[in-house]
């Protein structure tokens, strides 16, 4: 079984400041990470993806996440938000390709302030 | 609290077979994505409708159609199958006049094709 827990409902900031969004896991297997991200509309957006390889992972749009094990965590962050990002965060857990296919945290809705 | 359903769960079918995915979508909620999910790939959105009128479309093949009823169910519509058609397909819905658009998730159909 594996479940994922996005701490934090809604994140709001201003442009310019770091943006922090939070992810738990749990997982029976080694698992593989992703965040995605969904604009109004639109489809889900691969951000970066952890699939066993270097801890710190970096994505498109100056994102980055660091995979920590013993925490069971993976966070999102940027070092300074933009008016763009402001859109729909989602961390998914994938325990290979199982019966349990994907598993969606239930979202992070993430503002900017101007 | 209700959820996205999807049917069937599990489908079987031969090549150049169709096959017809059903998604109902969250009490209210007027918006509904698909995806596929191929083994061991991340997940490709599909098309996504909006008020029963088609609101964004992505790698969706042209064996493939897809509506949205007056009830918002959606069907996604396969024919033709193909060997690489096998996939987890999950849709996802939310309520667009929301400032937190509140996506939900279905648990997928798997279509295996044989």
């Amino acid at each position: 079984a594996q479940s994922v827990t996005q701490l934090d409902s809604h994140v709001s900031v201003s442009e310019g400041t770091p943006v922090l969004l939070r992810c738990n896991y749990s997982s029976s297997y080694s698992p593989s990470l992703f965040w995605y991200v969904q604009h109004p509309n639109k489809g889900l957006q691969l951000l970066l993806k952890y699939t066993s390889a270097a801890t710190l992972v970096k994505g498109i749009n100056g994102f980055e996440a660091e995979f920590k094990k013993s925490e069971t965590s993976f966070h999102l962050t940027k070092p300074s938000a933009h008016m763009s990002d402001a859109a729909e965060y989602f961390c998914v857990v994938s325990s290979g390709g199982g019966a349990d296919g994907l598993t969606f945290g239930k979202g992070t809705h993430l503002i900017i302030q101007p | 609290a209700a959820g996205v359903i999807q049917s069937p769960r599990h489908l079987i079918k031969e090549k150049r077979e169709t096959a017809t995915l059903k998604c109902y979508p969250i009490p209210r909620h007027d918006t509904v994505y698909w995806y596929q999910q191929g083994p061991g790939q991340d997940p490709q959105f599909l098309i996504s409708f909006y008020e029963k009128m088609q609101s964004d479309k992505g790698s969706i093949p042209d064996r493939f159609s897809a509506q949205q009823f007056s009830d918002y169910h959606s069907e996604l519509n396969m024919s033709s199958l193909e060997l690489g058609d096998s996939a987890l397909y999950f849709c996802a819905s939310s309520y667009a006049r929301t400032l937190n658009y509140g996506y939900t998730f279905g648990s997928g159909t798997r279509l295996t094709v044989v």
